[in-house]
């Protein structure tokens, strides 16, 4: 599974609270990646960082927050302002942020909003 | 932004028999990657095509970029039960992949 590890993998929050998925990798990817699936559907974007202390929105930003202190970690931070937060949460690194890297995904993370 | 439409959204294949899934996009792609997502887990990557009217086998699966690089295919033969999951395509363009919404595939043993 490419040395990806997310936790927890089911996550509870109650309306109103602010969340943080754990996304680490050792795997020495430049790149990490957050997506969003809802049940039945794809993959959509969410936040990317191809290096350390930089990183851009992807197509579903609004309501998220990233960070990319270190290397082999990339945090997402589910915010009170995301509306619809339920879905599953995939972390995805690669080793570079070019045309032709594979990315490999983690086990992802299921949010649940009570 | 670019878009990658796959079809069907549902295969259900009766064990033994083949099936192919499509993606399609209006505009030329740059390439495309495909990845397969089992009930539950996580997208896996397969394969990747870059070139015009590459074809690339794994085993049972053959991979196809479309001459005008505007599609692409996935076929499987004697499909097992094992082939069950979620086949996405996607674009890599620029920093970033777009993922098409994906084939579902049951299998009827």
């Amino acid at each position: 599974d490419g040395g990806i590890t997310q936790s927890p993998k089911y996550l509870f929050r109650k309306e109103g609270q602010n969340v943080t998925l754990s996304c680490e990798q050792n795997l020495n990817h430049d790149a990490m990646y957050w997506y969003r699936q809802d049940p039945g559907q794809g993959l959509r974007l969410i936040y990317y960082s191809q290096i350390v202390n930089d990183f851009q929105k992807g197509d579903i930003a609004e309501g998220y927050s990233v960070s990319r202190e270190k290397k082999e970690s990339f945090p997402l931070t589910v915010t009170s302002a995301q509306k619809n937060p339920t879905a599953f949460y995939l972390c995805a690194s690669s080793k570079g942020a070019g045309l032709a890297e594979t990315q490999y995904f983690g086990p992802g993370t299921r949010l649940l909003v009570l | 932004g670019q878009q990658v439409m796959q079809i069907p959204q549902y295969q259900h294949v009766q064990e033994g028999e083949d099936f192919t899934t499509y993606c399609n996009s209006s505009t030329t792609l740059s390439n495309i990657q495909w990845y397969k997502q089992r009930p539950g887990g996580h997208p896996v990557f397969l394969i990747q095509l870059v070139k015009s009217g590459e074809v690339k086998k794994q085993k049972r699966l053959t991979f196809q970029f479309g001459e005008a690089k505007k599609n692409s295919s996935l076929h499987i033969t004697a499909t097992q039960t094992t082939d069950v999951g979620t086949y996405f395509c996607a674009e890599a363009a620029g920093n970033k992949l777009t993922f098409g919404g994906g084939t579902r595939v049951l299998v009827k043993p």
